[in-house]
């Protein structure tokens, strides 16, 4: 069984500044994703970035980057130049990989991190 | 094309009923998955399900069942409900094949008096 931790449960930054949010996973399996997911208050969570484990580089998405650490088992998220619309919980979550890459629809959740931005 | 929608968007409930709450993924997704949110126990994966058939299944009681129809709209079930099941329930679609991306949809508020 995987589990994925968010050690951090509340951060705040200000607007225009960078912000880091931890997580660390811990799995026996080799493939698998890894994900940062946002959901403001309204509630609709949307896909931030993905990193697919084979890969050494980190993935990056405008303003978000990862920092993928496989041997430490850690995926930390990095918003550069915060704005006031990123406020909302970040889950990180894991998905493993099936052979034939293939993964059958399981999201392994951490706790959340409720991050807030001041203007 | 439309996201994904579920139905209804707040639901309330007693103790001991039934309730069943739908889930329509985006037009060509196959396959839809369900998840539990609540405060104390975060995220948790329910059941998914790719052409009618379940693939995967969480730990939770039989009490929750699911279903998919040939138009790859799911509905979930809860029996015999308690207070606990007090949650906001997510469903989530996308292509199915291989590794997609899960579209969210926005969820519904079930709350168990």
């Amino acid at each position: 069984a995987q589990t994925v931790t968010q050690s951090q449960p509340e951060m705040s930054v200000q607007e225009a500044e960078t912000v880091t949010l931890s997580c660390t996973y811990d799995t026996s399996e080799n493939n698998y994703y890894l994900f940062w997911y946002k959901q403001p208050p309204s509630r609709q969570m949307i896909l931030v970035i993905r990193q697919e484990a084979y890969k050494q580089q980190n993935a990056t998405e405008n303003r978000f980057s990862v920092n993928f650490q496989k041997a430490a088992k850690s995926f930390s998220l990095k918003i550069s130049d915060s704005q006031l619309g990123d406020t909302a919980m970040y889950f990180c979550a894991f998905m493993k990989r099936n052979a034939g890459g293939t993964s059958y629809g399981k999201l392994t959740f951490g706790q959340g991190t409720i991050l807030t931005v001041h203007p | 094309k439309a996201g994904v929608t579920q139905t209804p968007r707040y639901l309330i409930k007693t103790r001991g009923q039934q309730v069943t709450l739908s889930c329509s993924p985006i037009s060509g997704h196959r396959s839809v998955s369900w998840y539990q949110q609540t405060p104390g126990q975060g995220l948790q994966f329910l059941f998914e399900y790719f052409s009618e058939t379940q693939r995967n299944k969480g730990n939770f009681p039989g009490r929750f069942s699911g279903r998919q129809f040939s138009n790859s709209r799911s509905e979930m079930n809860v029996s015999t409900l308690e207070l606990g099941d007090s949650a906001l329930y997510l469903c989530a679609s996308s292509e199915g094949d291989h590794y997609n991306e899960q579209f969210f949809g926005p969820g519904t508020r079930l709350t168990v008096l």
